[in-house]
């Protein structure tokens, strides 16, 4: 099947700072989305991105589908940043059936 | 308010035990999978449905059955439960448009004993 990497795993952050998380896969996909896990466990979807850029506030997103990666960017990151991001990429499997792969996530603290 | 609810939030049981965690949806959406999480493996896909009474294969099929009897709804049900199962369980839902946005239930953690 299909590998999403995922990197860093862990980065930890001054509040203020930029950050770019990275997520590469291995074939071509269909689409794909990041997802924000606070620390209480929700799961939140940031964007839907199959390619080109989307900004939504403070984050904002690329994908490039013919190099197979996407970049997920933070700034000015603030405490309520803190949690887990995945990416996830979307395969389309034949007679209408799509599957969701997800990476490990990269793991973020924000520190005041 | 759009949701997607799951029940029960946390489960303790024991091996053999037959249960079953319902996830329903209120949006409408077609589409609807399950998920589980465990550390250092992220989430990886149980079963999904395209619509009532379509359901196919994830990556993690194996102890688990689901059914699609209703569009809200999609029950997950772990026959004869085993301690590799514990673990935290997400449903989600879409529209018909490949997977668009997936929105999250809150997350069931299992454990079984």
């Amino acid at each position: 099947g299909i590998q999403v990497e995922q990197s860093p795993p862990d980065l930890i952050l001054q509040e203020g700072a930029n950050s770019t998380l990275r997520c590469n896969f291995s074939d071509s996909v269909n689409n794909l989305q990041w997802f924000h896990q606070n620390p209480w466990g929700q799961l939140i979807n940031l964007f839907y991105i199959p390619s080109g850029t989307k900004q939504n506030g403070r984050l904002s997103a690329t994908t490039v589908a013919t190099e197979r990666y996407s970049l997920l960017y933070i700034s000015s990151s603030q405490t309520t940043d803190s949690g887990v991001y995945f990416c996830a990429v979307e395969k389309y499997s034949g007679a209408g059936s799509y599957q969701l792969t997800f990476g490990k996530g990269t793991k973020l603290s924000v520190i005041p | 308010e759009a949701q997607v609810t799951q029940n029960p939030r946390y489960l303790i049981t024991v091996t053999g035990k037959k249960l079953t965690v319902t996830c329903s949806q209120n949006m409408n959406h077609e589409y609807m999978s399950w998920y589980r999480q465990d550390p250092g493996l992220g989430l990886r896909q149980i079963y999904y449905s395209m619509n009532v009474e379509v359901t196919d294969k994830g990556d993690v099929p194996e102890g688990y059955k689901v059914s699609r009897k209703e569009k809200r709804n999609f029950p997950l049900i772990l026959e004869s439960p085993s301690p590799n199962q514990t673990s935290l369980y997400f449903c989600a839902s879409s529209t018909r448009q490949g997977w668009d946005t997936q929105y999250f239930g809150p997350g069931t953690r299992l454990t079984v004993l």
